[in-house]
């Protein structure tokens, strides 16, 4: 069972302000990092997923970057904006294995 | 293309009572997840079928959960008898392989 950290557990930013939060994996036998954000009563929505060290991935105001060798992601959002309050979830997978292991999330709270 | 079904959204029942939810996957997905999600933790799998198969079912309390996918295509969660601690969001998620997951909207469990 890997272990994945998220960081902070919680977040109160004030709309207009960026943000970012971090998942910390195991480096060892890594193979792709997943984002997911989840909004309270809505399904888990897959952001990105991300598979070499360096990566950078893009989706509006929302961007992530990989370090495989040290084993962390960090998630930015730009401009935060009301409908982005949700919970972040990263999940790592291994070589071999497609079962994701999730962290424990980032719940943001954006305050208008 | 039709999301993954779970039924049903909310559920309240009392300790020592039985509980099934259900979850139908996006067709064609070939491999099925089934996750718990206690507050103020990330999601944790229960249990992860291949087609009718059986693939990671290590986390599983197996003295009162049970699940099955007979056909290889819808699957149900049995919780008998429920504790306070099973309190939880159960999500479904299918995969057609190599990753990435596409998540249903959960069945959120109370028990009192």
């Amino acid at each position: 069972i890997l272990n994945v950290e998220q960081s902070p557990q919680s977040l109160h930013v004030q709309e207009g302000d960026s943000t970012n939060f971090t998942c910390s994996f195991p480096s060892s036998n890594f193979y792709a990092l997943h984002w997911y954000r989840w909004e309270t009563a809505k399904s888990p929505e897959a952001l990105f997923v991300m598979t070499l060290n360096g990566d950078e991935k893009k989706k509006g105001r929302i961007s992530a970057t990989l370090n495989t060798k040290e084993g962390y992601s960090y998630l930015y959002i730009k401009g935060s904006q009301p409908e982005d309050s949700a919970t972040y979830l990263c999940a790592p997978s291994n070589f071999g294995n497609e079962k994701l292991t999730f962290g424990t999330g980032t719940r943001l709270t954006i305050i208008p | 293309e039709a999301g993954v079904a779970q039924s049903p959204r909310y559920k309240i029942i009392e300790k020592r009572q039985s509980v099934a939810f259900w979850c139908n996957p996006i067709s064609g997905h070939a491999t099925l997840y089934w996750y718990q999600q206690i507050l103020g933790q990330g999601p944790k799998l229960l249990i992860q079928f291949q087609n009718n198969g059986v693939v990671d079912d290590s986390q599983l309390p197996k003295d009162r959960f049970s699940a099955e996918r007979l056909k290889g295509v819808d699957s149900t969660l049995k919780i008998q008898p429920a504790k306070l601690e099973d309190s939880a969001v159960y999500l479904c998620a299918s995969s057609p392989g190599g990753g990435g997951y596409t998540f249903g909207s959960g069945t959120r469990l109370t028990v009192v």
